[in-house]
């Protein structure tokens, strides 16, 4: 999806090594978001920037960190990987300001990750 | 606390044939609702968004959505199924002032035959 970049694409963790999920935008836009995606659940926020420097819990954030490096970068960190956070991770950019609120999320492709 | 049910796992019709895939929602005052789309192995795309205004909200590829305050519902549907309209579809809600993420549904594949 245009825009919006994870990498990596694939991964696949032994329980307890840890790894950071990246995430890069190129249209400038404020907020930033994580969901991670399970079968029969849908799409839980984990963690999310409402702007460069702020970082704020979602839903599900037990067993993960975020970075807000820069306007253009939200990564997000497995410290200690778990086979519960077996998953599909989606980073989102959101067009306009966070206090649009009518704005559609926009998605990256998706980071597929297995904890053995 | 927002919520949002969407009571269907899969809906099965025939291509050319009309299509709903149903969508309720719990919000704390007025909502904002989206539908999505999610293809194999890609990220959720937009289809379009009820804010305020007309009930019936149209958006990409040929889908429109009916929003109904008074049964809190925002279903999407299409006048006449493609194939290629087969995937993932999402609801999503959140409230339209203060602090407000947005709330997914648990999803519905729509499944179109030839």
């Amino acid at each position: 999806n245009a825009g919006v970049t994870q990498t990596p694409k694939f991964q696949v963790l032994k329980t307890g090594q840890s790894m950071t999920l990246q995430c890069a935008q190129d249209m400038n836009h404020n907020s930033m978001y994580w969901y991670r995606q399970d079968p029969g659940m849908g799409l839980r926020l984990i963690y999310y920037s409402a702007s460069e420097g702020t970082t704020d819990k979602g839903e599900v954030p037990n067993g993960y960190n975020v970075s807000r490096l820069n306007k253009r970068e939200f990564s997000l960190r497995l410290e200690s990987a778990a086979p519960s956070q077996t998953s599909v991770y989606f980073c989102a950019i959101e067009w306009g300001t966070f206090s649009s609120y009518n704005s559609p999320l926009h998605f990256g492709n998706g980071t597929r990750l297995t904890v053995t | 606390a927002q919520s949002v049910a969407q009571p269907e796992d899969q809906v099965n019709v025939a291509e050319g044939n009309p299509l709903t895939v149903k969508c309720t929602y719990s919000v704390s005052g007025n909502p904002y609702l989206f539908w999505y789309v999610q293809y194999p192995n890609r990220g959720l795309q937009f289809l379009l968004k009820y804010i305020t205004g007309d009930n019936l909200v149209k958006g990409s590829y040929g889908f429109e959505a009916e929003f109904n305050k008074s049964q809190t519902s925002f279903h999407l549907k299409k006048p006449s199924a493609l194939v290629s309209d087969s995937a993932l579809y999402f609801c999503a809600v959140r409230r339209d002032s203060g602090y407000s993420t947005l709330t997914f549904g648990k999803g519905t594949m729509l499944l179109v035959s030839p």
